[in-house]
């Protein structure tokens, strides 16, 4: 079964508006979680990292004004992408782990801006 | 700085046509070498994980080898249903994750 359950898992929504993205782990407590950005037949582009109850970490290039991340309990991170744009449009997929497991993926949101 | 390249960028075999994937990378500390499938629109699914040179590990027709520069995923008698993209990681001494491209693997009835 799921051990990463993502929600939701299509977007679609009008230009200026903030989406809303929910990871949860399912089966462990995860100390850490990824949130990724994915483009058409490319790999995956790690966004930021979050640690339960500290400020996420982001990848150089990244808006952290424009891309919120919260990680206030084990088993929940949310992205919320902020006044998104159709530029924003793309699969995020989050991932959790408590660094000895591997990476356990959600299945992704596909996010697209009209 | 950790690098992974995956070779080919797309594979296409016939059905039971055995092939291999290669994942060469260069890390800074090798915490584990992971290997994922994803199909199209999902997330990846965790395959293998591979710690130390030498070591190997098996599921159906999947064998994930690894050596000190690279690993293979080996695919034995590959089915239609194989078909997908593999993606090969590595997690450094710092625990932090790096993806390779991946490969698009294609198997034709």
């Amino acid at each position: 079964g799921a051990v990463v359950s993502q929600h939701p898992s299509w977007v679609i929504c009008k230009s200026g508006t903030s989406v809303k993205i929910e990871c949860r782990s399912l089966d462990f407590q995860a100390t850490t979680m990824f949130w990724y950005r994915q483009f058409p037949k490319q790999s995956l582009m790690l966004m930021a990292t979050s640690n339960e109850g500290s400020k996420a970490t982001y990848e150089q290039g990244v808006e952290k004004d424009k891309f919120l991340i919260n990680h206030a309990s084990l088993t929940l991170s949310t992205l919320t992408v902020t006044s998104a744009h159709p530029e924003d449009s793309s699969f995020y997929i989050c991932s959790a782990s408590d660094r000895v497991q591997p990476q356990h993926f959600g299945d992704g949101t596909r996010l697209s801006i009209l | 700085e950790d690098q992974v390249t995956q070779s080919p960028e797309a594979l296409r075999l016939q059905e039971g046509e055995s092939s291999s994937l290669n994942c060469s990378y260069t890390v800074s500390g090798l915490r584990g070498l992971f290997w994922y499938r994803q199909d199209p629109g999902k997330g990846p699914e965790f395959l293998f994980t591979l710690y130390s040179a030498g070591e190997e590990k098996e599921k159906e027709r999947l064998k994930a080898t690894l050596t000190k520069k690279e690993s293979f995923l080996h695919i034995t008698a590959p089915k239609p249903e194989d078909s997908a993209t593999y993606l090969c990681a590595v997690r450094n001494n710092n625990n932090d994750m790096r993806f390779g491209a991946g490969t698009r693997l294609t198997v034709k009835p």
